[in-house]
């Protein structure tokens, strides 16, 4: 199957610090790949969506300039949070669009990224 | 977003028991339906999905019944076992390639031995 991995698995920084978290399909490429936050024992929530070489579509409530994304290839996007602060702390998770054994479209989640800000 | 509700918020199920999670989904343009498994720590996995153009879907132990009519669809895990504990999420997406997934809250399911 479709393998997605997040790098680095955890991150603690200090408050202000930009911190950046690495997402790459591993056997497929990824025109599509998506950013999902999730605060402790909540829901996945969209963040942004990220099409490789073009502006990622941010969902609505999430600040573009703070939470930075680029797909500068088909098997690699990046999520960095600047001027990182506590409530930003969260788990941090991507998805890739690949195709399933059976050729339909799905969503291939990475592992996520525990991040904390002191 | 449109909303996917789910519920219970969360289960405790005998092993060996039926687990039963519904789902509720408000746009018509959904047409793909995944539940997906999420231990603690980690990233959510795909357990099972179903299109609206089928009422029903089993793989091994886990069945997904799905009502266009009510738009409504259930994830029904036969046998329990305590290796099912985690948190299930239900989620829908439009017809669209490339569009996002819209999760529910999530059940939070605890098979006791």
């Amino acid at each position: 199957g479709a393998v997605v991995s997040q790098h680095p698995s955890w991150v603690i920084c200090k408050s202000g610090t930009s911190v950046k978290i690495e997402c790459r399909s591993l056997d497929f490429q990824a025109t599509t790949m998506f950013w999902y936050r999730q605060f402790p024992k909540q829901s996945l929530m969209l963040m942004a969506t990220s099409n490789e070489g073009s502006k990622a579509t941010y969902e609505q409530g999430v600040e573009k300039d703070k939470f930075l994304i680029n797909h500068a290839s088909l098997t690699l996007s990046t999520l960095t949070v600047t001027s990182a602060h506590p409530e930003d702390s969260s788990f941090y998770i991507c998805s890739a669009l690949g195709q399933s054994g059976s050729g339909r479209n799905e969503q291939f989640f990475g592992p996520g990224t525990r991040l904390t800000v002191l | 977003q449109q909303q996917v509700k789910q519920s219970p918020q969360s289960l405790i199920v005998q092993k060996g028991g039926i687990s039963i999670i519904n789902c509720a989904y408000e746009n018509t343009a959904f047409d793909y339906f995944p539940w997906y498994q999420q231990f603690p720590g980690k990233g959510p996995a795909l357990l099972i999905a179903i299109r609206p153009d089928v009422s029903e879907k089993k793989e091994g132990r886990f069945t997904i019944s799905f009502n266009k009519s009510a738009k409504q669809f259930s994830l029904h895990i036969m046998d329990s076992q305590p290796g099912d504990s985690a948190t299930y999420f239900c989620a829908a997406s439009k017809r669209q390639a490339g569009t996002a997934l819209i999760f529910g809250k999530g059940t939070t399911l605890s098979v006791s031995s």
